[in-house]
């Protein structure tokens, strides 16, 4: 298994709070992503990011930021919490290998409610 | 833009039924296309994936054919496990120089009965 580790795997806050998300990853990959996942829509990509301190944005970036500082942690951050976001967000990592092979491997999850 | 339209669902099967879930894409050049499973509680693994046309991919006994022609990558499976219950998304990969992500469709639920 790949070695991605979310972190807190579980969290319940309020509308208006600060709320940061971790990934962590072992596997050295230049690739990662955050994902959230909800019913009737799949996964939809939040952020992503290509290397150290570079990221784009994703089909639902609003409300959301990230930074990466490092190769192995890749951080979501929501500044200000709103009940829509209340969702399971799934980060996820790959090699992004030429010729379009870009297999992914995705971390455990974490709930997030937001009251 | 990049799409990806799965069946919709849910689907419930007796165990040793026969199992399709379609797979339809919309993408320009020739992207590689994959299966995901996610167990209840877990997140997405990959279950099998093929990079190009006419390539099947296989595993754990489900197989899909990357058909270029019909634009599909439809999962089958001869006999289907109560411990096949999950959740099955398709996805396709758009390699654009720095840029890598995946698209996914919906997802479909599959529940099997013993």
């Amino acid at each position: 298994d790949a070695g991605i580790t979310q972190s807190p795997r579980h969290k319940v806050t309020e509308t208006g709070t600060p709320v940061t998300l971790r990934c962590h990853q072992t596997e050295n990959h230049r690739y990662m992503y955050w994902y959230r996942q909800d019913p009737g829509h799949g996964l939809r990509l939040i952020h992503y990011s290509y290397g150290v301190k570079d990221t784009d944005k994703g089909e639902v970036s609003d409300g959301y930021s990230v930074s990466r500082s490092k190769t192995e942690d890749f951080l979501l951050t929501l500044e200000s919490a709103t009940s829509s976001q209340t969702s399971v967000y799934f980060c996820a990592i790959s090699a992004g290998l030429a010729g379009g092979l870009n297999e992914q491997f995705f971390g455990p999850g974490t709930r997030l409610t937001v009251l | 833009g990049n799409s990806v339209t799965q069946m919709e669902g849910p689907v419930t099967l007796s165990e040793e039924a026969f199992l399709t879930i379609n797979c339809t894409y919309t993408a320009t050049g020739y992207p590689s296309l994959f299966w995901y499973v996610q167990y209840p509680g877990e997140g997405l693994q990959l279950l099998l994936k093929a990079t190009k046309a006419d390539d099947k991919g296989s595993n754990k006994g489900f197989e899909a054919t990357y058909r270029k022609e019909t634009t599909s990558f439809h999962l089958e499976k001869g006999s289907v496990q109560v411990s096949d219950s999950a959740v099955y998304f398709c996805a396709l990969s758009d390699w654009k120089g720095a840029n890598s992500k995946l698209t996914f469709g919906k997802g479909i639920t599959l529940s099997v009965r013993p």
